[in-house]
């Protein structure tokens, strides 16, 4: 069946530096792709998506590329804020349902 | 005017009791969703409803009912309520244009 596996955190970083958290997921078929965020008491929330290999989402610094050969869809951001602190979950969409992640607590130190 | 939208936002009760979480959403979908988070932030579907038909039901315990009167409302039941219950529970809709999915804020349910 198809499934997501993300890097596991917590991710610590510093204000300004470079953000990567490593998705890659198992399929058949060709799913659309998802990085969801969630700010501490709050939801989920889209922060992008791609639905085809090489496509590109963004997203408020964000960036993510469907990998169909490496089966991935890494997130990136070159410069984070303190105010990226969250949850990150990587998900994909196949036939009838979303994938989710675990998850990828970030913290950003000022 | 918000999109998605769950009552209550905290949930406090005591071992035993049957409570009721309400979802609504004003998006025009006509999939909804029920998740469970627990404290280490891993989401669990639980159901999904479309055109308020069962379409998935994971392994839940039978204590848990969803019911959805209508395409915008999808509400859960929990009889009996334990200790391991005690989580935040999303909502969230979808349709076959909108790919990706709505999330509710989220009820916080302590069973103490």
């Amino acid at each position: 069946g198809n499934s997501v596996t993300q890097m596991e955190g917590p991710v610590t970083l510093s204000e300004e530096a470079f953000l990567t958290i490593n998705c890659t997921y198992t399929a058949t078929g060709y799913p659309s792709l998802f990085w969801y965020v969630q700010y501490p008491g709050e939801g989920l929330q889209l922060l992008l998506k791609a639905t085809k290999a090489d496509d590109k989402g963004s997203n408020k610094g964000f960036e993510a590329t469907y990998r169909k050969e490496t089966t991935s869809f890494h997130l990136e951001k070159g410069s984070v804020q303190v105010s990226d602190s969250a949850v990150y979950f990587c998900a994909l969409r196949g036939d009838d349902k979303i994938i989710f992640g675990k998850g990828t607590r970030l913290h950003i130190l000022p | 005017d918000t999109a998605v939208s769950q009552t209550p936002k905290y949930l406090v009760t005591q071992m035993g009791n049957d409570k009721s979480i309400k979802c609504e959403q004003n998006l025009g979908h006509d999939t909804m969703y029920w998740y469970k988070q627990d404290s280490k932030k891993f989401l669990k579907i639980m159901f999904s409803y479309n055109n308020k038909e069962l379409i998935i039901n994971e392994t839940v315990p039978n204590r848990f009912s969803p019911k959805s009167p209508d395409k915008a409302h999808l509400n859960l039941h929990i009889n009996s309520l334990e200790l391991g219950d005690s989580a935040v529970y999303f909502c969230a809709s979808t349709s076959s244009a909108a790919l990706e999915q709505f999330f509710g804020p989220g009820t916080r349910l302590t069973v103490l």
